[in-house]
């Protein structure tokens, strides 16, 4: 039963374009989102999060989007950049539960 | 300020022996969890400790595996015996006390088993 879905294995973008990151999720007692990326050989490292309250969070070039209705999130990276290569993993959580559910990942590759 | 740090990075056993997997977090932090990462998929929760309890492990194959906290600080996961499924990266992360917002969780870089 995967709660957290990333439908995309991976995704390649040309450097300075867009990259734009899927996840779907079934339970609708998350209530807290979070985006993580891990470059190989290292352990994830937080990137950006989103509360089910707000549908919308930016940090620099890092958005994440929230369509609640649609149990969908999305990550968009604006512009892309060679250190950008990585897999991104999408979590969810039940506020106060501190358990996070994690989606199986996208390997994002930024072109030159 | 040091990250969490777990050790070995990497270990290859045969099928049927035990192997152990240790990891120190960030100073400070009392709530300790051991995530399992097989290939192509994300982080699974094994176990999550505060302080030396354990209080959260449903997720853990207890036949097999065990783990423990014994002062509050590092801990180790075993599995005895392994089996070829076992094979993954074993992931270790930290966080603060009471803190209910997850994205605070600090992971180490893992431990990736290879069971033979």
């Amino acid at each position: 039963d995967q709660q957290v879905k990333q439908n995309s294995p991976s995704l390649s973008v040309q450097e300075g374009r867009i990259s734009i990151l899927n996840c779907d999720y079934t339970n609708s007692m998350f209530d807290y989102f979070l985006w993580y990326k891990k470059y190989p050989a290292e352990g994830p490292t937080f990137l950006i999060s989103i509360s089910s309250i707000k549908d919308k969070n930016e940090d620099g070039r890092f958005t994440v989007f929230l369509n609640k209705s649609a149990k969908h999130l999305s990550l968009h990276i604006v512009p892309s950049q060679p250190g950008d290569s990585a897999v991104y993993f999408c979590a969810a959580q039940i506020q106060g539960a501190q358990k996070l559910v994690f989606g199986q990942g996208t390997r994002l590759t930024i072109n030159p | 300020e040091a990250g969490v740090v777990q050790s070995p990075r990497y270990k290859i056993i045969e099928k049927k022996q035990p192997v152990a997997f240790w990891c120190n977090p960030i100073s400070g932090h009392n709530t300790l969890y051991w995530y399992r990462q097989n290939l192509g998929q994300g982080p699974e929760l094994l176990i999550r400790y505060e302080n030396e309890e354990a209080v959260d492990d449903s997720q853990l194959p207890k036949d097999r595996f065990s783990a423990e906290r014994l002062k509050g600080v590092d801990s180790t996961l075993k599995i005895q015996p392994a089996e070829l499924g076992d094979s993954a990266v074993y992931l270790c992360a930290s966080s603060s006390s009471g803190t209910s917002v997850s994205h605070e969780q600090f992971f180490g870089p893992g431990t990736r088993l290879t069971v033979l």
